[in-house]
C-alpha cells in the first residue's frame, strides 16, 4: 500500500530535549515536505527536499533541522524544543512540482 | 509573495444544502498550481483536486465542482448536497512553478465546514 508514515503520532516533551520525527514513503517520490498545522494559520511549510542531500528552508524553517540522505526518509529533528514548537506536524510526499502531494497521518507534540 | 485566503473560517449547513468555499490567491507567477484539500475530523490530509494556471475549465466530481477564474485569482469549491460526512476543514493551496525548480506549498487558514443532520 502506498503510504506515507510518520513516528511517533504522539509526543510529549519538555523544553530543550532533542527529538526526531521520522517519516518514511514507498511511492519512490523525490519531492518531501514538513509542514505544521496550528489553529487560524493552517499549514505552513518548514522545510522540504527535492531529491537526497537536497534540502531548503520553507517559510518556518527556525529550530528545525531536516536530512535526506536516502530518498524514502526525510526526519525532522528539533535539537532544543521550545513550547511554541507544539503542534501539529505532517510530512508529504510527491512525485515532483505541481502535482498532489501524500500526507502522513500527523505527529502531535506538547512541549512543556 | 503568494498568499491564499479562505476568509470563510466556519459554515455551518443543513443536510443537502449547496455550499461554496471560496479561496482567493496571489501570485506574480504566471504558472502556477491550486489545490484542495479535505481534513475530516480524523485528521488525515486528501487530496481532492489539482488544477494548473493554463487550465480555466471548470470541473465536476460527483457533488464537488471546482470554479476557477484567473481573472479574480479565485479558485472556489462547491458542494452540491451536503451530506454530513462532508464535515471536515477544506484548505486550499498554491504552489509556484519556479526557474530554480524549488518547491513551495503555501496554504490557506482553512474553512471549517458542518454539515448538520
Amino acid at each position: 500500500e502506498a503510504q506515507v508514515t510518520q513516528n511517533p503520532r504522539y509526543l510529549i516533551t519538555v523544553t530543550g530535549k532533542k527529538l526526531t520525527v521520522t517519516c518514511s514513503q514507498n511511492m519512490n517520490h523525490e519531492y518531501m515536505s514538513w509542514y505544521r498545522q496550528d489553529p487560524g494559520l493552517g499549514l505552513r511549510q518548514i522545510y522540504y527536499s527535492m531529491n537526497v542531500e537536497v534540502t531548503d528552508k520553507g517559510d518556518v524553517p527556525e529550530g528545525y533541522k531536516v536530512s535526506r540522505k536516502e530518498k524514502r526518509n526525510f526526519p525532522l529533528i528539533l535539537e532544543s524544543p521550545s513550547p511554541n514548537q507544539t503542534s501539529l506536524y505532517f510530512c508529504a510526499s510527491s512525485l515532483g512540482l505541481g502535482v498532489a502531494q501524500y500526507f502522513g497521518p500527523g505527529t502531535r507534540l506538547l512541549v512543556l | 509573495a503568494q498568499k491564499v485566503t479562505q476568509a470563510q473560517t466556519e459554515i455551518s449547513v443543513v443536510e443537502k444544502e449547496d455550499v461554496t468555499l471560496d479561496c482567493v490567491y496571489e501570485t506574480r507567477d504566471t504558472t502556477y498550481y491550486l489545490f484542495w484539500y479535505k481534513q475530516p475530523p480524523s485528521g488525515e490530509l486528501v487530496f481532492l483536486i489539482r488544477r494548473n494556471s493554463f487550465d480555466e475549465q471548470n470541473e465536476i466530481s460527483g457533488r464537488y465542482s471546482w470554479n476557477f477564474q484567473k481573472s479574480t485569482s479565485s479558485f472556489n469549491f462547491t458542494i452540491t448536497a451536503s451530506q454530513v460526512v462532508d464535515s471536515a476543514v477544506y484548505f486550499c493551496a498554491l504552489s509556484e512553478s519556479r526557474m530554480d525548480s524549488s518547491y513551495k506549498l503555501i496554504f490557506g487558514s482553512g474553512t471549517r465546514l458542518l454539515v448538520r443532520p
